[in-house]
């Protein structure tokens, strides 16, 4: 079946340091592919989007490409902050279902 | 203006008692789902509802039961609470549903505690 295989966390970065969060997944047919941060004591807020292979999706300064050769979605930062301390979530949606990785808890120190 | 709201925000229940999650959106959408989120994140979907249909029903006791009295409202019943239902409930919308990419709105959550 569908699934979303994520890199375990956490993940402690200090501030300005790269970030890549793996995603690889599994589908049949052509999903489109999320990642999701939720910041603690919120719900999920969408980050970036990719809706085709090659697509890059971006938004705050992350950033992560569809790589359907690799079925891969890894999401990537070049300088990272206090702030993006949160849990980050890789989703796909195929045939109606939305299908979400277990979530990596990113924690970067001032 | 919150867009996707629940009520209540924390639960705490004893074992064997029926408790409901309500849920609001008013962003217009078609769809809603409820998720149910464990203690180590791992993200999970219930029910989804399109127009007020169920559309997707994935395997949950049947002591949980969606209600979906119009587009806007999504709520959740659950019967003869048990410890492992101890969770964190979301609720969610979007646009539509299918194969496009339809963003989907989380509410803020409802942390559900059985002893």
């Amino acid at each position: 079946g569908d699934s979303v295989t994520q890199m375990e966390g956490p993940v402690t970065l200090s501030e300005e340091a790269f970030l890549t969060i793996n995603c690889t997944y599994t589908a049949t047919g052509y999903p489109s592919l999320f990642w999701y941060v939720q910041y603690p004591g919120e719900g999920l807020q969408l980050l970036l989007k990719a809706t085709k292979a090659d697509d890059k999706g971006s938004n705050k300064g992350f950033e992560a490409t569809y790589r359907k050769e690799t079925t891969s979605f890894h999401l990537e930062k070049g300088s990272v902050q206090v702030s993006d301390s949160a849990v980050y979530f890789c989703a796909l949606i195929s045939f109606n279902k939305f299908y979400f990785g277990s979530g990596t808890k990113l924690n970067v120190k001032p | 203006d919150t867009a996707v709201s629940q009520t209540p925000k924390y639960l705490v229940t004893q074992m064997g008692n029926d408790k409901s999650i309500k849920c609001e959106q008013n962003l217009g959408h078609d769809t809603m789902y409820w998720y149910k989120q464990d203690s180590k994140k791992f993200l999970k979907i219930m029910f989804s509802y399109n127009n007020k249909e169920l559309i997707i029903n994935e395997t949950v006791p049947n002591r949980f039961s969606p209600k979906s009295p119009d587009k806007a409202h999504l709520n959740l019943h659950i019967n003869s609470l048990e410890l492992g239902d101890s969770a964190v409930y979301f609720c969610a919308s979007s646009e539509g549903y299918g194969t496009y990419s339809y963003e989907q709105y989380f509410g803020p959550g409802t942390r559900l505690t059985v002893t």
